[in-house]
């Protein structure tokens, strides 16, 4: 079946613009993450919602980051007036929240630059 | 705080030789524990997880509760387990979400 699929693959925007970046999960999975892989760096959590709503927004690195979840599916993180900081490797995942399965299903991710 | 620390951020060996990914976490609760995998040019995976206590591609990982370490390995390293590998835990505290480490990239020569 289809996996977690991101867009776009690669956004190149300047400094002060917005960018919204686009998860759509495994159909079914009730739970979606986002995180941010930034060079040389580690994965870093960003939010988490359990369906449509975001119990979890303690990764979101200001006031400038920001997503949500509709319908239970496809979520939508936004960047308002972006930062050469912000440059980064955006990744989704997905999961199946049942029992204790937490495996988490990532998406190929979107290579955000700004200049 | 809960944590998972991945002591190196490089490992180096030549193929053939024994392999073993350092991953220690912090102890609340009783976390699941897995290892991802990110191969260049391909998008992060799971590689296996202690629950299934399984053999993938030849890695095992044993979880140390005494020691709260969950380590990777594998006994004769191939080139094409050149990759980052990342530990993580769940989180203790009623969220379905992971913790990971920061990461271990792991070379293998030929």
């Amino acid at each position: 079946g289809a996996g977690v699929s991101q867009s776009p693959s690669n956004k190149v925007t300047e400094k002060g613009k917005d960018v919204e970046l686009r998860c759509d999960p495994i159909s079914g999975h009730t739970a979606l993450y986002w995180y941010r892989q930034s060079l040389g760096q580690g994965l870093e959590f960003l939010i988490y919602f359990q369906g449509n709503s975001a119990p979890d927004k303690s990764g979101l690195p200001s006031d400038r980051f920001s997503a949500e979840r509709t319908g239970g599916s496809v979520s939508t993180l936004t960047i308002q007036r972006t930062q050469q900081e912000d440059s980064a490797v955006y990744l989704c995942a997905s999961s199946l929240v049942q029992g204790y399965s937490y495996e988490q299903y990532f998406g190929p991710g979107t290579r955000l630059t700004v200049t | 705080a809960q944590r998972v620390t991945q002591p190196e951020k490089l490992l180096s060996v030549f193929k053939g030789a024994p392999v073993e990914l350092k991953c220690n976490y912090s102890y609340s609760g009783s976390p699941e524990l897995f290892w991802y995998v990110q191969y260049s040019r391909q998008r992060l995976q799971l590689l296996l997880r202690h629950i299934s206590r399984e053999s993938i591609k030849g890695f095992t990982a044993d979880l140390n509760k005494g020691e709260t370490s969950f380590h990777l390995k594998k006994p004769f390293a191939q080139e094409e387990d050149s990759a980052m590998y990342y530990c993580a835990r769940t989180f203790s505290g009623g969220y379905n979400k992971l913790i990971f480490g920061a990461g271990t990239r792991l070379a293998v020569h030929p």
